[in-house]
């Protein structure tokens, strides 16, 4: 069972940049087969999915964040990371990470979660 | 983008009782239709992909339907546990959206 932990600052100046890891452990976070996500909910809203990195298929973002997204890999930490630059008030949301998965290589899941982190945005 | 919309926002239901929900899809996902529930404070769970298949180790009183644009979700028996929030979420074309959720409560 992969179990999945958000880490980094609950709070955020705007301008600045979020910076959020997330650490894997119980599963290869070097596996093609997983899609490793960052999903996040804004205050008593839906979820928006922000975007995947994947060992093998690289990395793509939502159009609506990509301008402001990077995410990347650090095999030797099995660990995953987030960064959002030029953060508003508009950011502040609970951010998961996620584990996605291509059920029978055709059904795109996310499987595993992180217990999620919030980030406020605030001077 | 493909738009998600739920309904209701949320419904009240007794334990023991069926509850639907509906998601909509702004155009043709075929069955690309995935359903989490969501409790207070926690992550949301997995509980059923490809519209209608039942995750591991969810209970059978879970059930989904439908194909296309229209997709259902029903809960046979409604248990104190399962008092929480559902949303549906496509799987079809990226960016891989979410509906606003439902709020299943007593």
């Amino acid at each position: 069972q992969v179990q999945l932990h958000e880490s980094g600052p609950g709070l955020v100046k705007p301008s600045q940049t979020l910076s959020l890891t997330c650490t894997v452990s119980g599963g290869s976070i070097s596996s093609g087969d997983y899609f490793w996500s960052w999903i996040r909910q804004h205050p008593g809203k839906g979820l928006e999915w922000i975007g995947y990195i994947s060992y093998t298929e690289g990395t793509y973002y939502n159009p609506s964040l990509k301008s402001r997204v990077t995410m990347s890999l650090d095999t030797s930490k099995s660990q995953f990371s987030l960064r959002l630059s030029s953060v508003t008030v508009a950011d502040t949301a609970v951010y998961y990470c996620a584990k996605g998965e291509a059920f029978a290589s055709s059904w795109y899941v996310f499987d595993s979660w992180g217990q999620g982190t919030l980030v406020t945005v605030s001077s | 983008d493909i738009q998600m919309t739920q309904s209701p926002s949320s419904l009240s239901a007794s334990v023991g009782g069926r509850v639907t929900i509906t998601c909509r899809a702004s155009q043709n996902i075929i069955k690309y239709l995935n359903w989490y529930q969501q409790k207070p404070g926690e992550a949301p769970k997995l509980l059923i992909y490809a519209a209608s298949s039942l995750q591991s180790g969810v209970p059978s009183r879970f059930s989904g339907s439908g194909s296309g644009t229209d997709f259902t979700l029903t809960i046979s028996s409604l248990q104190p546990e399962d008092f929480a929030s559902y949303h549906c979420q496509q799987s079809y074309s990226t960016p891989w959206t979410f509906g606003q959720g439902t709020k299943v409560e007593i």
